[in-house]
């Protein structure tokens, strides 16, 4: 079934330490995007990407990075994690064809930083 | 810069009731608005959505929601809800099909049978 994958599910890390999540998708979709959901303060973006070998700063990039080699594949890298940053991640993709801004979300990446 | 404001938290409506959950929006142009919901242990999936035309858009499950330009508003609608509509609900904005997403906060629906 084509769709968006994102790994680890859960993961609880240290304070310090480096960590990558995972989100890959089969749709051939050109845009992608890393929001993290916080209660009461919704989904937030983190960084997005309209093409391959292109990413942007979305509204919370602090201590976040991104990479976009291939159309496929978007992974977010916390390179210190801090306890702020405990939160669920979410990876979307969309087609963003003219009037095709839909997007279509991971089941999500649940991180705890201690 | 875009953002996206909901005017409710939490509602707790009994069933049948009717539901009006409100969206506001900034953005000086044209947009492209949204509602996505998450059920409980699901992904979030789109509701509805307004690209152009119609401001009266309806989406799944008999939800709908008008588009004001006047208010830059997005109020999501139904008229009588069911136990299963339990869920989060976020308005979302975008300025063109190759503009970044926005969401709002969320509102949190409970629906009591």
């Amino acid at each position: 079934i084509a769709g968006i994958t994102q790994a680890p599910t859960s993961q609880i890390l240290a304070a310090g330490r480096r960590m990558t999540l995972r989100c890959t998708q089969d749709m051939r979709h050109n845009a992608m995007y890393w929001y993290r959901q916080d209660l009461g303060l919704g989904l937030r973006l983190i960084h997005y990407s309209n093409t391959a070998g292109t990413t942007g700063k979305g509204e919370v990039p602090d201590g976040y990075s991104v990479s976009r080699a291939n159309t496929d594949d978007f992974p977010l890298t916390l390179a210190s994690a801090v306890p702020s940053q405990t939160s669920v991640y979410f990876c979307a993709s969309s087609s963003n064809r003219a009037g095709a801004n839909v997007l279509t979300f991971g089941a999500g990446s649940r991180l705890t930083v201690l | 810069a875009q953002s996206v404001s909901q005017h409710n938290h939490h509602v707790i409506l009994s069933e049948a009731a009717s539901l009006e959950l409100g969206c506001n929006y900034s953005y000086g142009g044209t947009v492209n608005l949204f509602w996505y919901v998450q059920y409980p242990g699901q992904h979030l999936q789109l509701l509805l959505k307004y690209f152009s035309g119609d401001p009266l858009v309806k989406g799944i499950k008999g939800f709908e929601a008008e588009f004001i330009k006047s208010k830059f508003s997005f109020n999501l609608r139904k008229p009588s809800v069911q136990w299963s509509d339990t869920a989060e609900y976020f308005c979302a904005v975008s300025g063109t099909s190759y503009d970044k997403v926005i969401f709002g906060p969320g509102t949190s629906l409970s629906v009591i049978p």
